[in-house]
């Protein structure tokens, strides 16, 4: 199966920092998903990145894929404590949403 | 966007009963449905893909005949946990898949006693 890493595991940052959450796939992602959570909650999706190099960008928050389609990147940029919870990111394990895996996660704090 | 919900927001029930799930896509039709299952402090983990009209697929090390899972139209699919034990006590969701994209509903937590 499709297995997914995350780095780092957690990240504790001082509110205004930049950070980098690393998603690692050992085969080539048909999509790849960014998730945002806070435990107990329903997950929030931020961004799906689908082709080779394609970069998004939503308010702070900056996700990359490489041209080999096996690694992405998420980027906060001037962290807040609204930026904390757990980020995961999600792929296909086949084409157009079916069979879906997560990575284990990387929970992120913001200290004011 | 898109809205999916899940009813109920929480449960609590004895050890040997049955609870029920259920997930709508309230303003699409979704063919296909996922369930998900979250322990404290770790990621959701795959539980089983449920196609409409067909029997769901269950990922490895998930008991089919503990959790039952039925999709009987385009907007509702339900999980049935059998003979609940306190082990059972987790937060579940679903999802519903619309072309690329996956929405989810905001979760169930179950707790057996």
């Amino acid at each position: 199966s499709q297995e997914l890493e995350q780095s780092p595991q957690s990240l504790i940052v001082q509110e205004g920092k930049n950070l980098t959450i690393n998603c690692t796939s050992s085969k080539t992602l048909y999509g790849l998903y960014w998730y945002k959570q806070k435990y107990g909650e329903g997950l929030i999706f931020l961004m799906m990145l689908q082709k080779g190099g394609e970069e998004k960008s939503h308010e702070k928050i900056t996700a990359k894929l490489d041209e080999k389609k096996q690694q992405s990147s998420l980027h906060i940029t001037a962290s807040q404590p609204s930026h904390a919870g757990i980020y995961l990111c999600g792929a296909d394990k086949r084409n157009y949403g079916q069979n879906f895996v997560f990575g284990p996660g990387t929970r992120l704090s913001v200290l004011p | 966007g898109a809205v999916v919900s899940q009813h109920p927001s929480w449960v609590i029930c004895k050890s040997g009963t049955s609870v029920k799930i259920e997930c709508r896509s309230l303003d699409f039709q979704a063919t296909t449905m996922f369930w998900y299952r979250q322990f404290p402090k770790q990621s959701l983990m795959l539980m089983a893909t449920s196609n409409e009209g067909s029997k769901a697929t269950y990922e490895q090390g998930v008991e089919k005949d503990k959790f039952l899972i039925n999709h009987a139209s385009l907007t509702l699919s339900t999980l049935t946990v059998t003979s609940a034990h306190p082990e059972d006590s987790s937060f579940y969701i679903c999802s519903a898949a619309s072309g690329h994209e996956q929405y989810f509903g905001p979760g169930t937590r179950l707790t057996v006693t």
